[in-house]
């Protein structure tokens, strides 16, 4: 069965720094990847997708997400961090059969 | 397109009682997923339903039990509520076909006291 890690529990980074959020995930097929944020008290929106091609993914709100098969991992990038990037971020793995298994999530903190 | 939409959004229920919650999806989608969201445990999958069958299932107890309607609108139920069932609930929606992407509704709230 497919799962995921995120490492970091918490991260904090200063506004206008860089950000990377790691994702390691097991899967023994080509999968499926997705990056997803969530703010307090709502549901998940959709940051990025992986399904095949180019590794490098682009997503909403200057987000992109690099695919490296041979580090099993999907790690979540933005060049420079906004206030409002403050939330949740969760990354899922998901099989063929439409089955998510989701990370423990890391929140983000952003220093003025 | 209208989003993903969940009623209601808040609940608080009693424990023993039990409780029904529902789900419209993304016009046009027909896959319905389920998920709770704790602080422990994090997002668990409960089911998915696609074409009003139940195709997947998660490892939680049979107290949790959905339905999905010829309009793909899905309802989840949880009997003999217990403290623990205390979580946000969120539905997800996608085609269907193969693994799409899901796009989730704002949640329920569910307090068990």
């Amino acid at each position: 069965a497919q799962s995921v890690t995120q490492p970091d529990i918490h991260i904090t980074v200063s506004e206008g720094a860089s950000l990377e959020l790691r994702c390691n995930y097991s899967y023994g097929a080509t999968p499926y990847l997705f990056w997803y944020v969530q703010s307090p008290g709502q549901g998940l929106q959709l940051l990025l997708k992986y399904f095949s091609g180019d590794t490098l993914v682009q997503g909403i709100k200057g987000f992109e997400a690099e695919f490296k098969r041979s580090q099993s991992s999907f790690n979540l990038r933005k060049p420079s961090v906004h206030w409002s990037d403050a939330a949740e971020y969760f990354c899922a793995v998901g099989a063929r059969n439409n089955d998510m298994r989701f990370g423990a999530g890391t929140r983000l903190t952003v220093k003025p | 397109k209208a989003g993903v939409t969940q009623t209601p959004r808040y609940l608080i229920k009693t424990r023993g009682q039990q409780v029904t919650l529902s789900c419209s999806p993304i016009s046009g989608h027909r896959s319905v997923s389920w998920y709770q969201q704790t602080p422990g445990q994090g997002l668990q999958f409960l089911f998915e339903y696609f074409s009003e069958t139940q195709r997947n299932k998660g490892n939680f107890p049979g107290r949790f039990s959905g339905r999905q309607f010829s309009n793909s609108r899905s309802e989840m139920n949880v009997s003999t509520l217990e403290l623990g069932d205390s979580a946000l609930y969120l539905c997800a929606s996608s085609s269907g076909r193969g693994t799409d992407t899901q796009y989730f509704g704002p949640g329920t709230r569910l307090t068990v006291l």
